[in-house]
C-alpha cells in the first residue's frame, strides 16, 4: 500500500523558512516523480513543485528561486525547502505520487498534508 | 498558464440519477502526437486530500467504480456519475496534465438532493 507522510508544517513569520519533508513507502520510491500540491480556501488547488525520480526540478512561478525541491532515493524522502515565505504561502502542502518515473503531471497518491501558516 | 473552469459551480442531484459535471480548459490539452487528452479528474471528500478518479481524460484509475465516465476532447470534458450514490457526495475538480504548471479547475460541490 503507497503511503505519504508529510512533515514540517508549522506557523512562521513573513520572510522566514520552513522545511516540509514527505516519506515514501509501499512503492518503488526512484521510479516515480514525486510533487507538492498545496490548497487553500480561497485560492483552491495549487501545483507547487515536481521532481523526476532522476532528480529534475520544476517550480511554479510564485515560488521560483524561493523554493528548492530534493530527494534521496536512498532514504525515500523528498523535501521542501521553503524561504522568503509570504502570507499567500499559506495553505496545506500535499506530497503526491506521480504516475511514472518522468512527469505525468497527474496525481496518483496524495498524503494527508500539512499545513503551512505565515503569519506575523 | 491554462486555466480550467469547471461548470456548475455546485450541483445537487438525487440518489441514483445522473450527475453531469464539465470542465473547460483556455487551450487544447489534447497532444496530437500521441492523441491523448491531458485531463484528469480528482474527487475530495471533507478532511481527505484528493483522489484520483480519471486521467488522460477516460482512464478510469484502478479500484474507481465504472460509474465514473470521463469524456471530452481538446478544450471541453465531461466527468459524468452514471447513477449517485451517498459515498460519491464530495467535490470534484479537474485538472490538466499538459504542461507545466498543472492547473486545476475551481471545483464543483455535489450534494444530494
Amino acid at each position: 500500500e503507497v503511503q505519504l507522510v508529510e512533515s514540517g508544517g508549522g506557523l512562521v513569520q513573513p520572510g522566514g523558512s520552513l522545511r516540509l519533508s514527505c516519506a515514501a513507502s509501499g512503492f518503488t520510491f526512484s521510479a516515480y516523480a514525486m510533487s507538492w500540491v498545496r490548497q487553500t480556501p480561497g485560492k483552491g488547488l495549487e501545483w507547487v513543485s515536481a521532481i523526476t525520480g532522476s532528480g529534475n526540478t520544476y517550480y511554479t512561478d510564485s515560488v521560483k528561486g524561493r523554493f528548492t525541491l530534493s530527494r534521496d532515493n536512498s532514504k525515500n524522502t523528498m523535501s521542501l525547502q521553503m524561504n522568503s515565505l509570504r502570507v499567500d504561502d499559506t495553505a496545506v502542502y500535499y506530497c503526491a505520487q506521480e504516475g511514472a518515473e518522468a512527469r505525468m503531471g497527474y496525481f496518483q497518491h496524495w498524503g494527508q498534508g500539512t499545513l503551512v501558516t505565515v503569519s506575523s | 498558464d491554462i486555466v480550467m473552469t469547471q461548470s456548475p459551480d455546485s450541483l445537487a442531484v438525487s440518489l441514483g440519477e445522473r450527475a453531469t459535471i464539465n470542465c473547460k480548459s483556455s487551450q487544447s490539452v489534447l497532444y496530437r502526437s500521441s492523441n491523448k487528452n491531458y485531463l484528469a479528474w480528482y474527487q475530495q471528500k471533507p478532511g481527505q486530500p484528493p483522489k484520483l478518479l480519471i486521467y488522460w481524460a477516460s482512464t478510469r484509475e484502478s479500484g474507481v467504480p465504472d460509474r465514473f465516465t470521463g469524456s471530452g476532447s481538446g478544450t471541453d470534458f465531461t466527468l459524468t456519475i452514471s447513477s449517485l450514490q451517498a459515498e460519491d457526495v464530495a467535490v470534484y475538480y479537474c485538472q490538466q496534465h499538459y504542461t507545466t504548471p498543472n492547473t486545476f479547475g475551481q471545483g464543483t460541490k455535489l450534494e444530494i438532493k
